[in-house]
């Protein structure tokens, strides 16, 4: 099945300060999505990203299907940044989200 | 427009006890998917279905966990005689259809005592 690896594992920023995570995949990609999964638990939907760039705000992903990765960057680090981020593609039937291990953000003032 | 919910957010069951969580779908998706999270793991599927059908359950364990997702209501999925290490979050997300993006309910926590 679908291989999804984050890095880096853990990343600790003061605020104001930039980061970019890494998505690698090991197949190709139909269905991409990054999250951000808050301190409370809560998973919220940062980007549906199969391929090209979008941008947010201070965030903004871009995919490379062609080389199997997808980065997320984000800009101005702000102490709500701080949650696990997770990177998750869909496997070849269809039928689930296969999920990265994620990053921990932590961004401290 | 209301987004996935979960219900209910929190469930303490003994050993041996039933778990039933519920979930509801974005208005205007008829796609289901469950997902375990234990804790400091990233989010595992368990199960896909539609109205009716299951399509996909090739996360479930084979004894104990069942879910569904009748014509009418929300999705369901039940753990019978729970352990100690059915402990976990369980999220709930929805679709318009297969392949589309996916958004996600708050999440059950089961705590098994």
């Amino acid at each position: 099945g679908i291989q999804v690896e984050q890095s880096p594992p853990d990343l600790i920023l003061q605020e104001g300060a930039n980061s970019t995570l890494r998505c690698n995949f090991s197949d190709s990609v139909n269905n991409l999505q990054w999250f951000h999964q808050n301190p409370w638990g809560q998973l919220i939907n940062l980007f549906y990203i199969p391929s090209g760039t979008k941008q947010n705000g201070r965030l903004s992903a871009t995919t490379v299907a062609t080389e199997r990765y997808s980065l997320l960057y984000i800009s101005s680090s702000q102490t709500t940044d701080s949650g696990v981020y997770f990177c998750a593609l869909l496997n070849q039937a269809g039928t689930a989200l296969i999920f990265g291990k994620g990053t921990t953000l932590s961004v401290s003032s | 427009n209301a987004g996935v919910m979960q219900n209910p957010r929190h469930l303490v069951r003994r050993r041996g006890q039933e778990a039933r969580l519920r979930c509801s779908p974005m208005k205007g998706h008829s796609h289901v998917y469950w997902y375990r999270q234990l804790p400091e793991e990233g989010l595992k599927f368990m199960v896909y279905l539609q109205k009716e059908n299951i399509i996909d359950e090739s996360g479930m364990p084979k004894e104990r966990f069942s879910a569904e997702f009748p014509k009418e209501g929300p999705s369901i999925l039940r753990i019978q005689q729970v352990v100690r290490g059915d402990s976990a979050a369980y999220f709930c997300a929805s679709s318009p259809w297969t392949g589309d993006e996916a958004f996600f309910g708050q999440g059950t926590r089961l705590t098994v005592v």
